[in-house]
């Protein structure tokens, strides 16, 4: 399964874009890329996922660059509920058993 | 709310017994996912059931079994614990078995603590 490899934690000011990055250099061609964050102790909650092509929706964006091999997750206008533990996880193309690594911590500050 | 139910969320028990969690998935979907979530650990799957056979294993310990009911709910069964197995443990559900871009959806989680 591709690894994925994230910074330990961010800061990023209320109201701002918070650009959390992820590399995934061993990525196959099949493996999509998924953005999870847990809150506190509750259970992880999706966010975004994506093949080849950036997307979009309602929560965040995803850069996916050209050769797949990193990624960005971006909360246009980071809140104060944002703050959580943001994991990048790489699904293995057998299934969806999602290998959670330490995420990386966003603290969002007033 | 994620559709995804787990019972109970709080457990306190003695080592050496059993325990037992409950998970309803939500309302359509065949798979389900268990993960421990440790402080020295992080979030690791231990056992995935689709449509009531076992599709995938993970870091699962002899000691824990799971198995998947006719109504799609599922049950993990903890035995002969010990400290160590304190933890939070989550469920999560998804559509099919995987590999097509599928989103998982996790429940609220059983806070376990073995005293």
């Amino acid at each position: 399964d591709a690894k994925t490899t994230q910074p330990p934690s961010m800061d990023c000011a209320e109201g701002r874009a918070a650009n959390l990055p992820c590399n995934h250099s061993t990525i196959s061609g099949n493996e999509y890329v998924y953005w999870y964050r847990q809150i506190h102790s509750q259970g992880p909650q999706y966010i975004i996922h994506g093949l080849k092509n950036n997307e979009t929706n309602e929560m965040a964006s995803l850069i996916i660059t050209e050769d797949r091999k990193s990624s960005t997750l971006i909360l246009p206008h980071a809140t104060l509920r944002d703050t959580a533990v943001y994991y990048c996880i790489v699904s293995p193309n057998t299934g969806n058993q999602f290998y959670f690594g330490t995420g990386t911590s966003l603290t969002v500050i007033p | 709310d994620s559709g995804v139910t787990q019972t109970p969320k709080h457990l306190i028990t003695a080592t050496g017994q059993r325990v037992t969690l409950r998970c309803s998935p939500r309302s359509g979907d065949l798979s389900v996912y268990w993960y421990q979530q440790s402080l020295d650990q992080g979030l690791q799957f231990l056992i995935q059931y689709y449509n009531g056979e076992e599709r995938a294993k993970g870091n699962i310990l002899e000691r824990f079994s799971a198995q998947q009911f006719p109504d799609l709910h599922s049950e993990l069964n903890l035995s002969s614990l010990e400290l160590g197995d304190s933890a939070l443990y989550f469920c999560a559900s998804s559509v099919g078995h995987g590999g097509r871009g599928e989103k998982l959806f996790f429940g609220s989680g059983t806070q376990l603590s073995v005293l």
